[in-house]
Parts: C-alpha cells; sequence; structure tokens
C-alpha cells in the first residue's frame, strides 16, 4: 500500500530554515510528483509547490519562490521540502502529498505531517 | 487563480441528521472538484474526487453534487465519527492548487 512517511517535528529559530523528508513506499517513486501542503494552526490548506520525482523539476506557489526548495534522492525514495528565512508565520503543520493514479491531479496520499514550529 | 469558498463556516447537526455542506469556485472547474475530511489531530483524507466519486472506504452515505462554481457535499445521516473539517479543491487550473478555507461540522 502507498505510504508517505515523513520526518519529526522541528523547532526552529526566525531566520534559521528547514529541511523536512518524505520517504515513499508501495509504488514506484519517479511515477508522480511530490507536492507539498501546508496547514497553520487552526488555519486551511495552502499549496506550496511540486517536485518531478523523476526529473527533478519543480513548480513553487508566488509566495514562496526564492525562499523554498523542493528536491528528491531517487536512490531512497524520498522527497524533501527546505524552508529558509523562517518566520513566525511559518509555524504550521507540513504535509507531503502523492496525487492520484489515474492523473487528475487531485491529492489521492498524504504523509502524517510534520510540525515545524518557529520560535525564539 | 481560481478562488474557492466554502460555507457555513461551522455546522452543527445532530446524529441521524443531513448534513450539507456548500464550496463555490470563482470560475468554472467543470466537475475538477475534490472533498477531503480531515479529523482532529489527523492529516486530510481524500473523501470524494471528480465532484461525486467516492474515495475507497468512503461510507455510502457521503455524496457529491454540482458542476462548474456550485458543489454539494452531503452526510446523509451523521455519525459521530464524521465530526471534522471538510475542505474541497478544485484541479481544474492549475497552479495553484487552491482548497476551500474549510467546513467544520459538529455534533449538535
Amino acid at each position: 500500500q502507498v505510504q508517505l512517511v515523513q520526518s519529526g517535528a522541528e523547532v526552529k529559530k526566525p531566520g534559521a530554515s528547514v529541511k523536512v523528508s518524505c520517504k515513499a513506499s508501495g509504488y514506484t517513486f519517479i511515477d508522480f510528483y511530490i507536492h507539498w501542503v501546508r496547514q497553520a494552526p487552526g488555519q486551511g490548506l495552502e499549496w506550496m509547490g511540486w517536485v518531478n520525482t523523476n526529473g527533478g523539476g519543480t513548480n513553487f506557489a508566488q509566495k514562496f519562490r526564492g525562499r523554498v526548495t523542493m528536491t528528491r534522492d531517487t536512490s531512497i525514495s524520498t522527497a524533501y521540502m527546505e524552508l529558509s528565512r523562517l518566520t513566525y508565520d511559518d509555524t504550521a503543520v507540513y504535509y507531503c502529498v502523492r496525487p492520484d493514479t489515474s492523473g487528475w491531479h487531485y491529492f489521492e496520499y498524504w504523509g502524517q505531517g510534520t510540525l515545524v514550529t518557529v520560535s525564539t | 487563480e481560481i478562488v474557492v469558498t466554502q460555507s457555513p463556516a461551522t455546522l452543527s447537526v445532530s446524529p441521524g441528521e443531513r448534513a450539507t455542506l456548500s464550496c463555490r469556485a470563482s470560475q468554472s472547474v467543470g466537475n475538477n472538484l475534490a472533498w477531503y475530511q480531515q479529523k482532529p489531530g489527523q492529516a486530510p483524507r481524500l473523501l470524494i474526487s471528480g465532484t461525486s466519486t467516492r474515495a475507497t472506504g468512503v461510507p455510502a452515505r457521503f455524496s457529491g453534487s454540482g458542476s462548474g462554481t456550485e458543489f454539494t457535499l452531503t452526510i446523509s445521516s451523521l455519525q459521530s465519527e464524521d465530526v471534522g473539517v471538510y475542505y474541497c479543491q478544485q484541479y481544474k487550473n492549475w497552479p495553484p492548487w487552491t482548497f476551500g478555507q474549510g467546513t467544520k461540522v459538529e455534533i449538535k
């Protein structure tokens, strides 16, 4: 069965960077993009971007451009999201997401989420 | 960017009663609309895709309808385990993929 297992919670200071990992299993990793979605405390869902797990290309939401990097390591079926210059507003749960099998681009599989807390 | 708006923000329904959640898109998304359920402390879970197709394992009491810009998620007989926040998402025009702000369903 498809599983996305994310790295553990992080506490970072303002101005620092955070890197979250997402290990995929149960399918061929390079056949599907990995998206990242975040959720601030008590708030809704916000799409951040995707990484093409085959070629490595990326696409980011406007508000994150210049501050986010998405990469992957195909040898270990793992995707990464790194966010730099953190502010208090970046405190959120970050989810990696795999789109549907049929190619319609909705979000069928979700990781368990990684809480990133930005605090002094 | 397509803006997705959900109503109401909170819905209180008695057990066994019908719950009706609305989702509106700022422009037509055809039937490229999905619904997700998020229970407290959990990741979102896909409920419905293509406006009305239930995901694997989703009970038949959940149904979706609509097209274009107006969509509805109906829970025909609310159960206690249905408490949570429900999000709709358009996947017609991307990027970006956009979500509604969510409807919180609670037991009256």
